[in-house]
């Protein structure tokens, strides 16, 4: 069954340093996102990218975050500074209709 | 803003001890009610879709339900393997994001 295969699954990082996380959506989807969960914290939502270009984003994704869409395959979010408070499980997740989901397993994100 | 509330938080049950979990939301127009299962350190895994009120869903021994307000999740019969964090998450008509609730641990011993 086609899943989406995040990489890496762990990342630990210094504060202020910039962290790439990756994210290889299902072959056919259309709709990409990106979801963080702040341990014991509900799943929040960070921003949803279609046709090229970010469609919706949350108040977290601020100019510290930015997603790119490099290749026909491959999702990624970046965050140019990290803090503390970044420290988090991001999920990726892709859609064919943009109302189904599948998630990818996550990257646990450690600031240090 | 769209909220979504579940509960109870945790929920320990007793193999083949029946039960139901509840998602109550407030959204400006529902576009759909999404239940996933999360086990831990993994991603949510879709479970259900439900659209309109009196809609219901059922797959092996789970069953959503919606009204206006609020969608059940029961759980018919549990196994251990039933033992996951179920997340409840809304979709208003305009964007596509999901707002989720804080789920619902579920504990199944044998």
């Amino acid at each position: 069954e086609p899943e989406v295969t995040q990489t890496p699954s762990h990342q630990v990082t210094q504060m202020g340093q910039e962290v790439i996380l990756r994210c290889v959506p299902i072959s056919n989807h259309l709709y990409f996102y990106w979801y963080r969960q702040i341990l014991g914290q509900k799943v929040e939502f960070l921003v949803s990218f279609y046709n090229n270009e970010i469609s919706e984003k949350s108040e977290i994704f601020d100019d510290q975050f930015s997603v790119e869409r490099p290749d026909g395959s491959n999702f990624t979010l970046k965050i140019r500074s990290t803090k503390l408070e970044d420290s988090a499980m991001y999920f990726c997740a892709s859609s064919d209709s943009g109302e189904k989901l599948f998630f990818g397993s996550g990257t646990q994100l450690s600031v240090l | 803003e769209d909220q979504v509330t579940q509960s109870p938080e945790a929920l320990r049950l007793q193999e083949g001890e029946s039960s139901s979990l509840n998602c109550s939301y407030t959204v400006s127009g529902l576009r759909g009610l999404f239940w996933y299962r999360q086990d831990p350190g993994k991603g949510p895994e879709f479970l259900f879709t439900l659209y309109s009120a009196g809609e219901e869903k059922e797959k092996e021994r789970l069953k959503a339900t919606l009204t206006k307000k609020e969608s059940f999740l029961h759980i018919t019969a549990p196994k251990p393997e039933d033992s996951a964090t179920y997340l409840c998450a809304v979709q208003a008509p305009a964007g596509n994001k999901l707002t989720f609730g804080g789920g619902t641990r579920v504990l199944v011993k044998p």
